[in-house]
């Protein structure tokens, strides 16, 4: 069974509307931690958000946010605001483990990608 | 600066060569780990270490070999290299004390 589910193959938005992209996940651990990683076409991994399975408020970080539904087990990003530059990949990944712990392992979901028009 | 270094950025191999992918990390990360990447598959976990000396296997190891000899540096290794391993390579790293990762920004690996 997947862990990290990311049904979407596809997004588009109008520059300047807000976007949800849509990520489930599937753990029996009650420690975790949520992450969402942007891909643009040049590559490199770039870190947006993270949600720790103990937090109590959804994260944010500028223009994105995490709206965390824990008993869904859902971890859906949205993006306010859209940009051009927001054109990429987006990727969910959880790490089961406890935070402080060297055991660290990343599961990633298989990807959305996110097409901004002007 | 600061991070995880990756060599090369591309590389072309033909079926049955061998070669390391190099990494290496500045930030006394213990945690190293190497993922592949591929069109409609996400990031899969090849290997990772938790110290030098400690490594183990992820989800799609077959084909890969790793050792860590010090912390800065997680070498992986193409034994006999098949045209099932193209792919993007990745490495990333974390400190056991931030929830955050660092990842080397790829290597583009064609088996021809």
């Amino acid at each position: 069974a997947q862990k990290i589910t990311q049904t979407q193959p596809g997004m588009f938005v109008q520059e300047k509307e807000a976007v949800t992209l849509d990520c489930t996940y599937d753990t029996s651990d009650p420690s975790y931690g949520l992450f969402w990683y942007k891909q643009p076409s040049s590559g490199e991994m770039i870190f947006l958000i993270y949600q720790g399975s103990y937090d109590q408020q959804n994260a944010t970080e500028g223009r994105y946010s995490l709206n965390f539904q824990k008993a869904r087990k859902s971890a859906n990003l949205v993006i306010s605001a859209s940009q051009l530059g927001d054109s990429a990949m987006y990727f969910c990944a959880m790490r089961e483990t406890p935070n402080t712990g060297a055991n660290s392992k990343l599961t990633f979901g298989k990807g959305i990608t996110l097409s901004v028009r002007p | 600066n600061a991070g995880v270094t990756q060599t090369p950025k591309f590389q072309v191999l033909k079926t049955g060569q061998s070669m390391t992918l190099q990494c290496a990390q500045d930030m006394n990360h213990e945690y190293m780990s190497w993922y592949r990447q591929d069109p409609g598959m996400g990031l899969r976990l090849i290997h990772y270490s938790v110290g030098a000396g400690i490594t183990d296997q992820g989800e799609v190891p077959n084909g890969y070999n790793v050792s860590r000899s010090t912390t800065e540096d997680f070498p992986l290794r193409l034994l006999s290299a098949a045209p099932s391993q193209t792919s993007v390579y990745f490495c990333a790293s974390r400190d056991s004390y931030y929830y955050g990762y660092t990842f080397g920004s790829g290597t583009r690996l064609t088996v021809v």
